[in-house]
């Protein structure tokens, strides 16, 4: 499975837009880039999926080139509770396999 | 709809107790997973089922085992509790088997404390 790579904190103010970037260079043609968001005390939550280009929902956009050995998650305009940790995973459902790295921890500021 | 529930939601072990975290899901998942989670760190798969009747070493599968019950229920076994198992445990499920890329979702944990 897809190894990824993520800085391992941010910090960000009030109505700023934050993007988060994750590497995944060997990528396999059929993995699909999924982001979770975890509060303290909380199990992870799904945030955004997308396979190319790019991707968007009510919460959050997700970017992705063409060669997709990377991906940004783009959060608009933060607020203080968004202070959490964002993880990257790369893998296909089908896999049944699924691995956290260490994840970003954003802080974000009044 | 309750999703993944997990019990108990706390536990403190002495050294060498055995215990068995319980994990429940409504969503007629087929595959469910066991991570943990230690202080300020990532999520770690212990072990997984990718579907009923079958399951799998994940990372990090020593000192652990699991039962898969049914479709719905997942277990996780301590046999002899080790302070290195303190951690939080997470239990998740995801639908699969012809429906690609649905998320995992993940219950609210359980906290273990290892003396």
């Amino acid at each position: 499975l897809a190894k990824t790579t993520q800085p391992i904190s941010m910090d960000s103010y009030e109505g700023q837009e934050v993007n988060i970037t994750c590497s995944h260079n060997n990528i396999a043609t059929n993995d699909y880039i999924t982001w979770y968001q975890q509060f303290p005390s909380q199990g992870p939550r799904f945030i955004i999926q997308g396979y190319k280009t790019k991707v968007t929902n009510e919460v959050a956009s997700l970017f992705i080139p063409a060669d997709r050995k990377s991906s940004t998650l783009s959060l608009p305009r933060v607020s203080l509770s968004d202070t959490a940790v964002y993880y990257c995973l790369v893998g296909l459902n089908n896999f049944n396999k699924f691995y956290f790295g260490s994840g970003t921890k954003l802080n974000v500021k009044p | 709809n309750a999703g993944v529930t997990q019990t108990p939601k706390f536990q403190v072990l002495k050294t060498g107790q055995s215990m068995t975290l319980q994990c429940a899901q409504d969503m007629n998942h087929n595959s469910m997973y066991w991570y943990r989670q230690d202080p300020g760190m990532g999520l770690r798969l212990i072990y997984y089922s990718a579907s009923e009747g079958t399951t799998d070493k994940g990372e990090v599968p020593n000192g652990y085992n699991v039962s898969r019950l049914n479709k719905r229920e997942f277990s996780l076994r301590l046999e002899s509790a080790a302070p290195s198992q303190t951690s939080v445990y997470f239990c998740a499920s995801t639908s699969s088997l012809g429906q690609n890329n649905s998320p995992l979702h993940f219950g609210n944990g359980t906290r273990l404390t290892v003396t």
